[in-house]
């Protein structure tokens, strides 16, 4: 079966520190893998994704992350974290056992509280 | 990206009434829509897929008696919460999609507190 993992429930980083959050996966094939970022009280706005090429997959609003396939990783990175990034994170990977676009499987999110 | 707008952001209705949230795709006609229910600090649990002119497609414990989905257009579906009830008070998020793309964008979610 698909699963998506996150393991932290919560990240704390100080403003201006890198942060990672991070995400593990198990997929068959290989995956299409997205992150996307909610506000309280909002949807979910997308940051980047992964399809296929370069490992380093750059996005929105200076995260980026990267494709692991040996660790079936794609941490989401960020050099230099902002006080306005906290938030919840959530890494999906789309279901390929669904014929429908877009069919996402999401892992349970994982908070972000930067610290000023 | 593209635009997915929901409405409405928030509603608050009396036990046995029913609530309609619609969600529009802007820029883009979305031949597939989602439907999801997000518990406070928890992850997305989809309820149900539906595809433009034809029938939704409803997650395993999802009544579709009780979540009516429409999806009559390529830009617009609908869910109605039918004779709501305190326990379907949650947050209520759609997202869009098309065979050209590989993500999907989501709504701003509907806030439904059922009293």
């Amino acid at each position: 079966a698909q699963s998506v993992a996150q393991p932290e429930d919560q990240v704390n980083v100080a403003e201006g520190n890198p942060l990672t959050v991070k995400c593990t996966y198990s997929v068959s094939g290989n995956p299409y893998l997205f992150w996307y970022v909610q506000y309280p009280n909002r949807g979910l706005q997308f940051l980047l994704k992964y399809i296929t090429g370069d490992n380093l997959v750059k996005g929105s609003y200076g995260f980026e992350a990267e494709f692991n396939k040996s660790q079936t990783s794609f941490h989401l990175k960020k050099p230099s974290a902002l006080v306005s990034d906290s938030a919840l994170y959530f890494c999906a990977v789309r279901d390929k056992g669904s014929s429908n676009t877009g069919k996402l499987i999401f892992g349970q999110g994982t908070t972000l509280q930067v610290k000023p | 990206g593209a635009v997915v707008s929901q409405h409405p952001s928030w509603v608050i209705c009396k036990s046995g009434t029913s609530v309609k949230i619609e969600c529009r795709s802007l820029d883009f006609q979305a031949t597939t829509m989602f439907w999801y229910r997000q518990f406070p600090k928890q992850s997305l649990m989809l309820m149900a897929t539906s595809n433009e002119g034809s029938k939704a497609t409803y997650e395993q414990g999802v009544e579709k008696d009780k979540f009516l989905i429409n999806h009559a257009s390529l830009t617009l579906s609908t869910l109605t919460v039918t004779s709501a009830h305190p326990e379907d008070s949650s947050f209520y998020i759609c997202s869009a999609s098309s065979p050209g793309r590989t993500e999907a964008f989501f709504g701003q979610g509907t806030r439904l507190t059922v009293v």
